[in-house]
């Protein structure tokens, strides 16, 4: 069966320190890749999504920046993070087009 | 763009009273609609889908496009129905999700 990893669980970072959140998808092949974010009070956002290895789409201009270096591997990154990048972080994927999303656990992300 | 608009952060009612959480949409295509649910500690997860047309555990919703809601209602709430619910527009050739801000239902005795 598929499953979707997450890590680290938590993370605690100083203002102007680099990020390298890790997503990662077993049981399956070729899948879209979703990262979301959710910051306080707010829904969930679309940051990036992916289709394939190497293909990268940005929903929103900000901060971050996201790879996918392997078909099930997917990474949001920054090299100098905001005290507004804090935020719960949502990976997710799905197999094709009009299938449900799966989401992983989710990283806590606090900027201080 | 599209939108998604979920009017309630929080939702409380009593045990066995009928609940609707309410969701309306902005997309000027053809709206394809999930309800996802958040039970504390468990991941966010796909409660239902409006193609579908399934009630999963007692919850149904009907996409109403001449008024763009897709209100998600359950005629007798229970305790473990308590959790966060967001509604979401998947657009595009990604199946992208727009969600909505969720609201909290709180199940009371």
């Amino acid at each position: 069966s598929q499953t979707i990893h997450q890590w680290p669980a938590t993370l605690v970072q100083p203002v102007g320190s680099p990020l390298s959140l890790e997503c990662t998808v077993e049981g399956t092949s070729n899948p879209n890749l979703y990262w979301y974010r959710q910051a306080a009070g707010r829904g969930l956002q679309l940051l990036f999504y992916s289709v394939g290895i190497g293909q990268i789409s940005s929903e929103v201009p900000q901060n971050l920046s996201a790879s996918r270096p392997q078909d099930r591997q997917f990474i949001l990154s920054s090299k100098k993070l905001l005290l507004s990048d804090s935020g719960f972080y949502l990976c997710a994927w799905n197999p094709d087009r009009g299938h449900e999303q799966f989401f992983g656990p989710g990283t806590r992300l606090t900027v201080l | 763009a599209q939108r998604v608009t979920q009017p309630e952060k929080l939702l409380s009612v009593f045990k066995g009273a009928p609940v609707e959480l309410k969701c309306n949409y902005s997309y000027s295509g053809s709206p394809e609609l999930f309800w996802y649910v958040q039970y504390s500690r468990q991941r966010l997860q796909l409660l239902l889908r409006h193609i579908s047309r399934e009630s999963i555990k007692g919850f149904t919703a009907d996409l109403n496009k001449g008024e763009t809601s897709f209100h998600l209602k359950k005629p007798f709430a229970q305790e473990e129905d308590s959790a966060m619910y967001y509604c979401a527009l998947s657009t595009g050739t990604a199946s992208k999700l727009t969600f909505g801000t969720g609201t909290r239902l709180q199940v009371t005795l």
